[in-house]
């Protein structure tokens, strides 16, 4: 039992770069969530999803795309990537408790 | 105005003190959270509430639902309890909504 995998760990982007940052559940959580923390500052919550093919924005949405396609996956595309998307990405999924990846830290120069 | 406003920001107490942290949130939530954040990121959930009170440990976590405000509280404080603690509310669309986090540093 995994719980929840999140790829890669760490990326450089250049700017008007695009990437994909991949998160996996194995423990069939219909609710997931994609989250980004900047330096000091607490997680505000990009886009989540509450089961397979259902995804809605959160509070800071713009610059970014998700999909559920399985209830196991759900992925962060970044499109035309800027500085200002420098952070750390966390994915979670929640049924009860919520499980969190082990974060992605995103460098965009 | 948050959400979901956590006291204090930031706390440093000796070794052995009894810890307070506290969340006060406004809306109408189904559940509540409480995570810890260690120095090298990794996000832990400690517990989940709706009602009443858990305990695990030397944590304690109580929730009044009609006064929308829960505490964690920590007995016998340990170096190794230096972390971020996180509040976080479940709202009825399940959105999980967090505060700004409790920064704890106990000193030896």
């Amino acid at each position: 039992n995994a719980g929840v995998t999140q790829t890669p760990k760490f990326r450089i982007l250049k700017i008007g770069q695009s990437m994909t940052l991949q998160c996996t559940q194995d423990m069939n959580h219909n609710y997931m969530y994609w989250y980004r923390q900047d330096p000091g500052m607490g997680l505000k919550l990009i886009y989540y999803s509450v089961g397979a093919g259902i995804t809605d924005k959160g509070e800071v949405p713009n610059g970014y795309n998700v999909s559920r396609s399985t209830t196991e996956d759900f992925p962060l595309r970044l499109e035309l990537a800027a500085p200002s998307q420098t952070s750390v990405y966390f994915c979670a999924s929640s049924w009860t408790e919520a499980f969190f990846g082990q974060g992605t830290r995103l460098t965009v120069v | 105005k948050n959400e979901v406003e956590q006291s204090p920001q930031n706390l440093t107490a000796q070794e052995g003190e009894f810890i307070t942290i506290n969340c006060s949130y406004s809306v109408g939530i189904s559940a509540l959270h409480w995570l810890q954040q260690h120095p090298g990121g990794g996000i832990v959930s400690l517990f989940m509430l709706s009602s009443g009170k858990k305990k695990h440990g030397r944590l304690i976590a109580t929730i009044n639902i009609q006064e929308k405000h829960s505490s964690l509280h920590i007995t016998a404080s340990h170096p190794r309890d230096s972390a971020v603690y996180i509040c976080a509310v479940r709202t009825g669309n399940e959105k999980l909504t967090f505060g700004t986090g409790t920064r704890l540093t106990i000193i030896p």
